[in-house]
C-alpha cells in the first residue's frame, strides 16, 4: 500500500538554525500539506500546496517558513531561523483528488526539537 | 515555562464492546469530515470520511454519523479490539476547497481486556 514517508524521524537543532524537513508524498497525489502538532495538543494546519505553489497557509506559516517541491517526488518544509516554540511533530500529508477535498494521508512525522 | 497540553477526554471500553466517540464541530460551512486515529508516536491514520450530503456512512467495523442540525459527528466502532486503543480526532474542512483540515481536540480510547 502506498504511503507518505518523512525524513528524518527526529531532528535536533539549535535556536536560530535552519532546518529542512523532507517528505515523499504518495506518487499520484496532487495536493500536499504540512501540519504540526505541539506535544499534547491538537494537529494544526500550516500550508497546502498545489501546482507548484502555495494554495493556502495559516497564520503560523510566517516568513520563517517556506515549502518547495524541488523535483517530482520530494516536498520540503524549511524553517529559516528556528525558535524554541517551533519544537513539535511536523506531519506531511498528501491527497489526490481534484479540488483538494479528499482523503489526506499522513506521514509518520518528524519530531523537531529546538534547543 | 511549563507547557500545558490538552486534557483529552478518555473513553474506556471493554474488548468486544462497541465504542462511540463524539465530536462537536464548529464551522457550519464545513462540508467534509474525516475521522483519524493516531497511535502514540505515529501520524494520523485515515479511518473514514463523510460529506455533508450524507448522514451516515459505514466502513469495516466503523460507522460515521453526521447531524448537521446540531453540528455533531460521531464514530462508532463495533467489537472494539485492543488495537483500537489510540487517540481519535475528527477533522472538518471548514468549507475550504484546498483541503485545509481543522482538527478537534481528540478522544483517548483505552480498550481493556
Amino acid at each position: 500500500e502506498p504511503e507518505v514517508t518523512q525524513t528524518p524521524s527526529h531532528q535536533v537543532t539549535q535556536m536560530g538554525q535552519e532546518v529542512i524537513l523532507r517528505c515523499v508524498p504518495i506518487s499520484n497525489h496532487l495536493y500536499f500539506y504540512w501540519y504540526r502538532q505541539i506535544l499534547g495538543q491538537k494537529v494544526e494546519f500550516l500550508v497546502s500546496f498545489y501546482n507548484n505553489e502555495i494554495s493556502e497557509k495559516s497564520e503560523i506559516f510566517d516568513d520563517q517558513f517556506s515549502v518547495e517541491r524541488p523535483d517530482g517526488s520530494n516536498f520540503t518544509l524549511k524553517i529559516r531561523s528556528t525558535k524554541l516554540e517551533d519544537s513539535a511533530m511536523y506531519f506531511c500529508a498528501s491527497s489526490g483528488l481534484a479540488g483538494g477535498v479528499g482523503e489526506q494521508y499522513f506521514g509518520p512525522g518528524t519530531r523537531l526539537t529546538v534547543t | 515555562g511549563e507547557s500545558v497540553g490538552l486534557h483529552l477526554p478518555t473513553l474506556s471500553v471493554q474488548e468486544g464492546d462497541n465504542s462511540i466517540i463524539n465530536c462537536a464541530y464548529s464551522n457550519s460551512a464545513s462540508d467534509y469530515f474525516i475521522w483519524y486515529k493516531q497511535e502514540s508516536g505515529k501520524g494520523p491514520q485515515f479511518i473514514i470520511d463523510i460529506r455533508s450530503n450524507m448522514d451516515k456512512r459505514q466502513g469495516q467495523r466503523v460507522t460515521v454519523l453526521l447531524n448537521k442540525t446540531v453540528k455533531h459527528l460521531s464514530l462508532q466502532i463495533a467489537a472494539t479490539q485492543p488495537g483500537d486503543s489510540a487517540v481519535y480526532f475528527c477533522a472538518e474542512n471548514g468549507g475550504d476547497s484546498w483541503g485545509k483540515l481543522q482538527f478537534g481536540a481528540g478522544t483517548q480510547v483505552v480498550v481493556t481486556p
